[in-house]
Protein backbone atom coordinates (compact mmCIF):
# COMPACT_ATOMS: atom_id res chain seq x y z
CA UNK A 1 0.00 0.00 0.00
CA UNK A 2 0.93 3.32 -0.66
CA UNK A 3 2.84 5.36 1.90
CA UNK A 4 1.21 9.20 3.54
CA UNK A 5 2.21 12.10 5.16
CA UNK A 6 0.89 14.06 7.23
CA UNK A 7 2.02 16.69 9.71
CA UNK A 8 2.50 15.87 13.19
CA UNK A 9 0.31 18.24 14.80
CA UNK A 10 -2.29 21.65 13.82
CA UNK A 11 -4.46 23.50 16.18
CA UNK A 12 -8.19 24.74 15.62
CA UNK A 13 -10.02 27.38 16.87
CA UNK A 14 -13.51 25.78 18.51
CA UNK A 15 -16.15 26.58 15.75
CA UNK A 16 -13.81 27.29 12.79
CA UNK A 17 -13.15 24.57 9.75
CA UNK A 18 -10.18 22.31 10.52
CA UNK A 19 -8.31 21.54 7.29
CA UNK A 20 -6.09 18.50 7.49
CA UNK A 21 -3.90 17.39 5.03
CA UNK A 22 -2.83 14.30 3.53
CA UNK A 23 -0.06 13.68 0.43
CA UNK A 24 -0.56 10.61 -0.92
CA UNK A 25 1.56 10.94 -3.72
CA UNK A 26 2.45 7.17 -4.82
CA UNK A 27 -1.26 6.22 -4.65
CA UNK A 28 -2.82 3.34 -6.96
CA UNK A 29 -5.05 3.74 -9.01
CA UNK A 30 -7.18 0.85 -7.17
CA UNK A 31 -6.05 2.37 -3.95
CA UNK A 32 -8.78 4.23 -2.17
CA UNK A 33 -7.91 7.23 1.00
CA UNK A 34 -9.48 6.40 4.44
CA UNK A 35 -9.63 8.62 7.37
CA UNK A 36 -10.04 7.61 11.30
CA UNK A 37 -9.89 9.69 14.02
CA UNK A 38 -8.49 8.26 17.94
CA UNK A 39 -9.53 10.04 20.79
CA UNK A 40 -7.07 9.40 23.28
CA UNK A 41 -7.57 5.21 25.21
CA UNK A 42 -10.32 5.08 22.12
CA UNK A 43 -10.50 2.53 18.94
CA UNK A 44 -10.24 4.03 15.66
CA UNK A 45 -13.65 5.89 14.53
CA UNK A 46 -14.10 5.90 11.08
CA UNK A 47 -14.77 8.89 9.42
CA UNK A 48 -14.64 8.77 5.84
CA UNK A 49 -13.46 7.43 2.76
CA UNK A 50 -13.34 7.82 -0.93
CA UNK A 51 -11.47 6.79 -4.14
CA UNK A 52 -11.94 9.83 -6.61
CA UNK A 53 -14.60 11.74 -6.14
CA UNK A 54 -14.99 14.11 -3.16
CA UNK A 55 -17.03 12.82 -0.19
CA UNK A 56 -19.33 14.40 2.48
CA UNK A 57 -21.09 12.80 5.34
CA UNK A 58 -22.68 13.81 8.28
CA UNK A 59 -18.88 14.11 10.11
CA UNK A 60 -16.87 15.20 7.93
CA UNK A 61 -15.57 16.07 4.08
CA UNK A 62 -13.01 14.30 2.12
CA UNK A 63 -11.52 15.98 -0.95
CA UNK A 64 -9.23 14.46 -2.98
CA UNK A 65 -7.08 16.35 -5.86
CA UNK A 66 -7.93 15.33 -9.84
CA UNK A 67 -4.12 13.41 -9.82
CA UNK A 68 -5.60 12.00 -6.29
CA UNK A 69 -1.71 12.36 -4.90
CA UNK A 70 -3.08 14.44 -1.98
CA UNK A 71 -6.42 15.03 0.06
CA UNK A 72 -7.84 17.32 2.54
CA UNK A 73 -10.34 16.41 5.22
CA UNK A 74 -12.61 18.70 6.16
CA UNK A 75 -14.43 19.27 9.84
CA UNK A 76 -16.74 22.44 9.10
CA UNK A 77 -17.17 23.15 12.61
CA UNK A 78 -14.46 21.79 14.50
CA UNK A 79 -15.64 21.47 18.42
CA UNK A 80 -13.69 20.42 21.63
CA UNK A 81 -14.45 17.21 21.29
CA UNK A 82 -12.59 16.77 17.65
CA UNK A 83 -9.36 16.85 19.43
CA UNK A 84 -8.01 13.57 18.64
CA UNK A 85 -5.07 11.78 16.43
CA UNK A 86 -6.23 12.13 12.80
CA UNK A 87 -4.77 9.18 10.46
CA UNK A 88 -4.51 9.47 6.93
CA UNK A 89 -4.81 5.98 5.31
CA UNK A 90 -4.28 4.44 1.52
CA UNK A 91 -5.67 1.15 0.99
CA UNK A 92 -6.31 -1.36 -2.00
CA UNK A 93 -10.39 -1.40 -3.25
CA UNK A 94 -12.38 -4.64 -2.77
CA UNK A 95 -9.24 -6.87 -0.72
CA UNK A 96 -11.08 -8.32 2.40
CA UNK A 97 -7.87 -9.35 3.33
CA UNK A 98 -6.22 -6.50 3.63
CA UNK A 99 -5.33 -4.61 6.15
CA UNK A 100 -5.16 -0.57 7.02
CA UNK A 101 -1.48 0.36 8.07
CA UNK A 102 -1.68 3.48 10.29
CA UNK A 103 1.02 5.76 10.48
CA UNK A 104 1.72 8.14 12.79
CA UNK A 105 -1.55 10.58 11.97
CA UNK A 106 -1.89 14.30 12.72
CA UNK A 107 -3.20 15.29 16.40
CA UNK A 108 -5.31 18.12 16.21
CA UNK A 109 -5.93 20.30 19.10
CA UNK A 110 -8.83 22.20 19.18
CA UNK A 111 -9.11 25.22 21.74
CA UNK A 112 -11.91 27.70 23.20
CA UNK B 1 -23.83 1.72 11.22
CA UNK B 2 -22.17 -1.16 11.35
CA UNK B 3 -20.38 -1.83 15.22
CA UNK B 4 -17.03 -4.27 16.44
CA UNK B 5 -16.93 -4.75 19.83
CA UNK B 6 -14.57 -6.01 22.19
CA UNK B 7 -14.52 -7.95 25.48
CA UNK B 8 -13.01 -7.37 28.03
CA UNK B 9 -12.64 -3.27 27.36
CA UNK B 10 -9.26 -4.10 30.45
CA UNK B 11 -7.74 -6.77 32.29
CA UNK B 12 -5.28 -7.35 34.50
CA UNK B 13 -3.58 -10.78 35.15
CA UNK B 14 -0.14 -12.43 36.96
CA UNK B 15 2.79 -12.77 35.22
CA UNK B 16 2.64 -16.23 33.58
CA UNK B 17 -0.97 -16.49 33.03
CA UNK B 18 -3.14 -16.38 29.65
CA UNK B 19 -5.73 -14.09 28.85
CA UNK B 20 -8.40 -14.06 26.15
CA UNK B 21 -9.80 -11.18 24.26
CA UNK B 22 -12.76 -11.52 22.25
CA UNK B 23 -13.76 -9.27 19.45
CA UNK B 24 -16.97 -9.55 17.86
CA UNK B 25 -19.38 -7.92 14.41
CA UNK B 26 -22.57 -7.34 16.38
CA UNK B 27 -24.67 -6.88 13.26
CA UNK B 28 -22.60 -8.26 10.29
CA UNK B 29 -20.30 -11.11 9.24
CA UNK B 30 -17.05 -10.84 8.84
CA UNK B 31 -14.62 -13.49 7.10
CA UNK B 32 -11.80 -11.45 7.89
CA UNK B 33 -10.73 -9.70 11.38
CA UNK B 34 -7.51 -7.42 12.25
CA UNK B 35 -5.77 -7.21 15.57
CA UNK B 36 -3.24 -4.50 16.31
CA UNK B 37 -1.90 -3.25 19.72
CA UNK B 38 -0.64 -0.24 20.73
CA UNK B 39 1.75 1.02 23.13
CA UNK B 40 1.57 4.57 24.77
CA UNK B 41 2.23 7.66 22.44
CA UNK B 42 2.84 5.34 19.09
CA UNK B 43 0.69 4.25 16.68
CA UNK B 44 -1.42 1.20 15.73
CA UNK B 45 1.05 -1.69 14.64
CA UNK B 46 -0.83 -4.43 13.05
CA UNK B 47 -0.38 -7.84 14.67
CA UNK B 48 -2.25 -10.45 12.57
CA UNK B 49 -4.85 -11.26 10.12
CA UNK B 50 -7.46 -13.94 11.33
CA UNK B 51 -9.41 -15.39 9.06
CA UNK B 52 -12.77 -17.52 9.47
CA UNK B 53 -11.79 -21.61 9.65
CA UNK B 54 -8.53 -20.90 8.66
CA UNK B 55 -5.19 -20.18 10.05
CA UNK B 56 -4.27 -16.17 11.08
CA UNK B 57 -1.50 -14.86 9.38
CA UNK B 58 0.66 -13.01 11.32
CA UNK B 59 2.71 -9.91 10.54
CA UNK B 60 6.99 -10.32 10.78
CA UNK B 61 7.78 -10.28 14.54
CA UNK B 62 4.78 -11.09 15.90
CA UNK B 63 4.94 -14.77 17.41
CA UNK B 64 2.12 -17.14 16.47
CA UNK B 65 2.45 -19.57 19.64
CA UNK B 66 2.68 -16.55 22.14
CA UNK B 67 -0.60 -14.67 20.96
CA UNK B 68 -3.06 -17.22 19.68
CA UNK B 69 -5.87 -16.06 17.16
CA UNK B 70 -8.86 -18.08 17.03
CA UNK B 71 -11.49 -16.86 14.46
CA UNK B 72 -14.99 -19.87 14.65
CA UNK B 73 -17.28 -18.18 13.53
CA UNK B 74 -18.43 -15.38 11.21
CA UNK B 75 -18.80 -12.98 13.98
CA UNK B 76 -15.96 -14.08 16.76
CA UNK B 77 -12.32 -14.07 16.82
CA UNK B 78 -10.57 -13.95 19.71
CA UNK B 79 -6.89 -13.30 20.62
CA UNK B 80 -5.28 -15.11 23.40
CA UNK B 81 -2.24 -14.16 24.83
CA UNK B 82 -0.05 -16.96 25.95
CA UNK B 83 2.10 -17.01 29.33
CA UNK B 84 1.76 -13.28 29.61
CA UNK B 85 4.39 -10.53 31.14
CA UNK B 86 4.56 -7.33 31.61
CA UNK B 87 5.73 -6.28 28.40
CA UNK B 88 2.64 -7.86 26.65
CA UNK B 89 0.97 -4.87 28.54
CA UNK B 90 -0.77 -2.86 25.88
CA UNK B 91 -4.06 -1.35 24.12
CA UNK B 92 -5.36 -4.54 21.60
CA UNK B 93 -7.51 -3.62 19.20
CA UNK B 94 -9.68 -5.50 16.33
CA UNK B 95 -11.52 -4.18 13.21
CA UNK B 96 -13.40 -6.05 10.38
CA UNK B 97 -14.48 -4.95 7.06
CA UNK B 98 -18.28 -4.49 7.30
CA UNK B 99 -20.57 -5.39 4.09
CA UNK B 100 -23.04 -2.72 2.00
CA UNK B 101 -21.99 0.63 0.66
CA UNK B 102 -19.10 -0.17 -1.54
CA UNK B 103 -17.70 -2.61 0.96
CA UNK B 104 -14.74 -0.95 1.69
CA UNK B 105 -15.94 0.38 5.02
CA UNK B 106 -13.62 -0.88 7.88
CA UNK B 107 -14.73 -0.67 11.84
CA UNK B 108 -12.68 -1.00 14.99
CA UNK B 109 -13.45 -2.31 18.29
CA UNK B 110 -13.48 -0.32 21.34
CA UNK B 111 -10.17 -1.47 22.29
CA UNK B 112 -9.03 -4.04 25.21
CA UNK B 113 -6.65 -2.35 28.06
CA UNK B 114 -3.92 -5.38 29.33
CA UNK B 115 -2.42 -5.01 32.14
CA UNK B 116 0.30 -7.84 33.06
CA UNK B 117 1.50 -7.52 36.78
Amino acid sequence: DAKTTQPTSMDCAEGRAANLPCNHSTISGNEYVYWYRQIHSQGPQYIIHGLKNNETNEMASLIITEDRKSSTLILPHATLRDTAVYYCIVRVANQAGTALIFGKGTTLSVSS
Amino acid sequence: GAVVSQHPSWVICKSGTSVKIECRSLDFQATTMFWYRQFPKQSLMLMATSNEGSKATYEQGVEKDKFLINHASLTLSTLTVTSAHPEDSSFYICSARAPGGDGNTIYFGEGSWLTVV
